[in-house]
């Protein structure tokens, strides 16, 4: 199957620090990426997504990077808070149609 | 607009018994799709659904079955279950409105399934 990794299973950050939060993806021809945010006894939440024919897609506080050639994508967290806290994954849809692979996780704690 | 709703949320089965979850979508949305969700493998694809046709299905075996309706609400079955198929089972909709242009996923908050 496919592999969509992360680099680092936890990052805790200080509130109001940066937070970057790393995947590498196998597919190259993954033309859509998507990342969510997973609040403990929840489903997972829509953060901002990205098409291959893109390389940065800014939203509120929240900057995804796409660079292609390493098949690496981020998530940049602006002035975290408490409340973002959570697991975030990065998904890939390699194909038309809505498979999805996700990479396993990374726990972000924002300490206050 | 509601979201998505899973229901049961929570259920305990024992090994051998079947289970089947229910996904209602948001509204005006047709394609559903299911997830496996565990600590070991993460989040797993199991099948998608477009217009009642299963258009994707992911490394799962026979056990794990699943059905669109005409309204667009799903169902997934689990028949003859094992230990191993306690996870939180995920359901995302997707409006999907445009040949060849994958649409974001809405997901549900899950149906969690314990077999004992």
């Amino acid at each position: 199957g496919e592999s969509v990794g992360l680099h680092l299973p936890t990052l805790s950050v200080q509130e109001g620090d940066n937070s970057i939060i790393n995947c590498a993806y196998s597919n190259s021809a993954s033309d859509y990426f998507i990342w969510y945010k997973q609040e403990s006894g929840k489903g997972p939440q829509f953060i901002i997504d990205i098409r291959s024919n893109m390389d940065k897609r800014q939203g509120q506080r929240v900057t995804v990077l796409l660079n292609k050639t390493v098949k690496h994508l981020s998530l940049q967290i602006a002035a975290t808070q408490p409340g973002d806290s959570a697991v975030y994954f990065c998904a890939e849809n390699p194909s038309t149609g809505n498979q999805f692979y996700f990479g396993t996780g990374t726990s972000l704690t924002v300490i206050p | 607009k509601a979201g998505v709703t899973q229901t049961p949320r929570y259920l305990i089965k024992t090994r051998g018994q079947q289970v089947t979850l229910s996904c209602s979508p948001i509204s005006g949305h047709r394609s559903v799709s299911w997830y496996q969700q565990t600590p070991g493998q993460g989040l797993q694809f199991l099948f998608e659904y477009f217009s009642e046709t299963q258009r994707n299905k992911g490394n799962f075996p026979g056990r794990f079955s699943g059905r669109q309706f005409s309204n667009s609400r799903s169902e997934m079955n689990v028949s003859t279950l094992e230990l191993g198929d306690s996870a939180l089972y995920l359901c995302a909709s997707s409006l999907d409105d445009r040949p060849g242009h994958t649409g974001e996923l809405f997901f549900g908050e899950g149906s969690r399934l314990t077999v004992l």
